[in-house]
């Protein structure tokens, strides 16, 4: 496989469930980052791993949690969510703290959460 | 106000019209600047990339930066249905360790 690939595409899950998104990139990139992307307003970042160390959490609630074992593969770890973070999860990846990183930026496709 | 400002549309063209979308920005930091389209179901992909200010071609792609007037944009020639998708700019600055700020994303429509 080449590319970022996340997983699943789709996920419905109450609001007193516990669930994770996945994410692996096989681009040899060193950071990783997941997004929020919601109707009509910019892509949010919400966590960044530079060499697996997290490097800056942008004031993003406590139910979401990231996990980084290593340079290719991210999670989300998700739980008693609210309606209001139903959106689309991305996941990127790149070389971090370089001008030629935005050249490499390459996202996923997504995970689709949907919190009933 | 927002770092990034972008209309979020929709924008409905013909096919073969002249798209131009656009971008504004407040922070004069700014060095570099990205267009990626986003197709439906799909993350972002990058399109366009430019340093400072001035034009780049690539195909019916052309993006200007304007850094006096803190402007972008992306003009689309002989647009076709396979370029409706949502266009989303993104600026950087090695100040921010290159991580892209990105606008709303506006919807194009290109129809037959």
């Amino acid at each position: 496989e080449t590319g970022v690939t996340q997983t699943p595409r789709h996920l419905v899950m109450g609001m007193t469930n516990k669930k994770s998104l996945k994410c692996e990139q096989h681009l040899g990139h060193n950071a990783m980052y997941w997004y929020k992307q919601s109707a009509k307003k910019p892509l949010e970042l919400m966590f960044v791993y530079n060499f697996k160390e997290q490097t800056e959490n942008n004031s993003v609630p406590s139910r979401f949690s990231p996990e980084c074992p290593n340079s290719s593969h991210l999670f989300l770890h998700l739980h008693t969510l609210q309606p209001e973070d139903s959106a689309l999860y991305l996941c990127a990846s790149s070389d971090y703290g370089t001008a030629q990183a935005n050249y490499g930026y390459t996202f996923g496709s997504g995970t689709r959460l949907t919190v009933v | 106000q927002k770092e990034v400002e972008q209309d979020p549309g929709p924008l409905s063209v013909p096919e073969g019209a002249i798209v131009s979308l656009n971008c504004t920005y407040s922070n004069s930091a700014f060095q570099y600047f990205m267009w990626y389209r986003q197709y439906s179901r799909k993350g972002p992909e990058l399109l366009m990339y430019t340093y400072s200010s001035g034009n780049k071609e690539d195909g019916r792609f052309t993006a200007q930066v304007d850094k006096s007037s803190k402007y972008i944009s992306l003009f689309i020639r002989d647009s076709q249905p396979s370029d409706s998708a949502t266009y989303l700019c993104a600026m950087a600055s090695s100040g921010g360790s290159y991580i892209p700020t990105f606008g709303r994303g506006t919807s194009l429509i290109v129809h037959p």
